[in-house]
This record gives structure tokens, sequence and C-alpha cells, in this order.
């Protein structure tokens, strides 16, 4: 049975810091997997997919990287804004659904 | 290009009735899935919809039904309801399905009281 686990579950950082967001999964068969941000009450914004082939992807200050055979990917976020705040959520796709895991809480304050 | 809608977004009911919930993917996409969010089990799969056949079904009892028309919107019913089932219900889309990127709408919260 695929798990999906978060490391931290929370994240509190001053404006302007680099960090950066774990994920682990158990089953490495997977098709592909997807970065979500989820604001408080709201649906889930998609942020950067990645396929089972690729390594990592990229899109403005945001950089996810992928290794299957360890069961990690991370997400890399640069110079941090306060407009980051949410919540960060990374989901496996095998076969036919999502699996996603618990999400980290990220705050940055200015 | 108009992103993943859902209606209504804010419905209070009452145990042992029963709610429809409404989904309209991204234009061009046929594949509908639908997720419950609650706080303790986080994000779990309902089932997935495409070209009209429900495709996938996850771990939910036969009260949570779903079904989706010839114009690849969708519904979600779920009748009985129970206390437990209050959450937000979220549905996605994509193009094909399995391997392209999800799209997720804006929720439905749903409190049963």
């Amino acid at each position: 049975k695929q798990e999906v686990t978060q490391i931290p579950a929370a994240l509190s950082v001053p404006e302007g810091e680099n960090l950066v967001l774990n994920c682990s999964f158990t089953d490495s068969a997977i098709y592909n997997l997807q970065w979500f941000r989820q604001d408080p009450g709201k649906g889930l914004t998609s942020l950067l997919l990645i396929q089972s082939s690729q390594r990592e992807q990229t899109s403005g200050r945001l950089n996810a990287s992928l290794d299957k055979s360890s069961g990690r990917s991370t997400l890399y976020i640069a110079a941090s804004q306060p407009g980051d705040s949410a919540t960060y959520l990374c989901a496996v796709r095998k076969t036919d659904k999502l699996i996603f895991g618990t999400g980290t809480r990220l705050q940055v304050f200015p | 290009k108009a992103g993943v809608t859902q209606t209504p977004r804010y419905l209070i009911k009452t145990r042992g009735q029963q709610v429809t919930l409404s989904c309209s993917p991204i234009s061009g996409h046929r594949s509908v899935s639908w997720y419950q969010q609650t706080p303790g089990q986080g994000l779990q799969f309902l089932f997935e919809y495409f070209s009209e056949t429900q495709r996938n079904k996850g771990n939910f009892p036969g009260r949570f039904s779903g079904r989706q028309f010839s114009n690849s919107r969708s519904e979600m019913n779920v009748s009985t309801l129970e206390l437990g089932d209050s959450a937000l219900y979220l549905c996605a889309s994509s193009l094909l399905g399995t391997s392209n990127e999800q799209f997720f709408g804006p929720g439905t919260r749903l409190t049963v009281l």
C-alpha cells in the first residue's frame, strides 16, 4: 500500500529564506508526482508535475526534484515571500488515483 | 481558459438527507476525479470518471455515487448523510487521466448537522 509522508509538518521562516520541503513515498512504481499548494479553506493549486521518467521540474522560484529509487521528492522554494504562506501537498500517481501526503504548513513572516 | 468550477460552494444539510454536488471541468478535459478532504483523514480519492464511465473507485461506501455527462460535467451524490460526511469535496480534471496534470476546483464545503 502506497504511503506518502511529508516532513516537516509545519515550518515558519523569515522572508527571503530559501527552503526545502520533503516528500517520501513507499512504492517507487509511480506514474508521476505532483506538488500543490492549498490556501486555507480553498482548493488546490497545481505547482509542478514531474513524470516518473524526469528528475526535476522548475517554475519561477520553485524547483522540484524526484528520486524514484529512494522514494523521495523535494520542493525547493527560493527567496521565500509572505505570499508563499500556505499548505504544500505532494501527491503520487499510481495507476488510478492521486495519493496525497499530509502536507507541510508553511508560514513566511516579514 | 476557465478553470474547474464547482457548485455550490457551501452546503448545510441534516443527517439522513441526500446531496448532489456538481463539477465542470476545464474545457477539453475528459477525466474528472472526486476527492474528500477532512482534517482527520486528509485527502482521499472517491472516484474517477472518463468519457461518462466510472473508471476507478476509492474505498467509500455505496452511499457515495457519481456520474459524468457527455459534456464531461460530473455530479457526485451522497445519500443518507452522516455527520462524518462533513468535509471539503474537491473535484479535479485532467486531459486524459493517469499521466496528466490534475487541476482542482475550489471545492464544495459540506456541513452535516
